[in-house]
């Protein structure tokens, strides 16, 4: 099974500041999802994006699906310490099948 | 809300022990899904279940069953817990014909 590639692993930030977040494959997905995910809880759905190119925005979130659908992006604007937490990714391949990122770690220090 | 809930939040067992990981969905979905989650490795499939008394083989099956006699409750079985089987597992469940899955809150398992 082929992991969907997240970098950074872990980031670390100051309040105020601007991230971006990079889900890579060489596979191409239906669609992408991006998850979050707070200590102690399960990963809770984002956004779904299905179409090739295509940008949606989340207030201060920015995800964007590559043209060629195999790579997306997650950009947050100004992060505020309640963005502190696990950002995943996951690729559809079928109508059941999800493969996931590895995680990149976000911790956003007041 | 949809509530998928995980009664065991933390557990500590023994090598050889056999481990029952119960998984309770209150909103009638058919499809439900147990994943492990490491450090890196991101979510891993183990089983997943169409419908009650149905269920199909993930990524990595080896060392772990499931049950599904009724539609709300999913069960992962560790027949014999083994030290590699530590980890944080997921169980979710979703609405056939969308692929957006809710999440319970996580079982972690310490086996020693």
């Amino acid at each position: 099974t082929q992991l969907l590639e997240q970098s950074p692993q872990f980031l670390s930030i100051q309040e105020g500041e601007n991230l971006t977040v990079y889900c890579n494959s060489s596979s191409v997905f239906s669609s992408l999802q991006w998850y979050r995910q707070e200590p102690g809880e399960g990963p809770v759905l984002l956004v779904t994006v299905v179409t090739g190119g295509e940008v949606k925005k989340l207030k201060r979130l920015t995800f964007q699906f590559g043209d060629a659908r195999k790579d997306s992006s997650l950009h947050i604007t100004a992060a505020q310490p309640g963005d502190t937490g696990l950002y995943l990714c996951a690729g559809a391949q079928s109508s059941y099948k999800l493969i996931f990122g590895s995680g990149t770690r976000l911790l956003v220090r007041p | 809300d949809v509530k998928v809930t995980q009664s065991s939040r933390y557990l500590v067992k023994r090598t050889g022990e056999k481990v029952f990981l119960e998984c309770v969905q209150d909103m009638d979905h058919e499809n439900m899904f147990w994943y492990r989650q490491d450090p890196g490795l991101g979510l891993r499939l183990i089983y997943f279940s169409y419908d009650v008394k149905m269920k199909e083989k993930g990524d990595i099956p080896e060392g772990y069953s499931v049950s599904r006699e009724k539609k709300e409750r999913f069960s992962l079985i560790l027949e014999s817990a083994s030290t590699n089987q530590t980890s944080m597992y997921l169980c979710a469940s979703r609405v056939v014909g969308a692929n957006v899955l809710t999440f319970g809150a996580g079982s972690r398992l310490t086996v020693l």
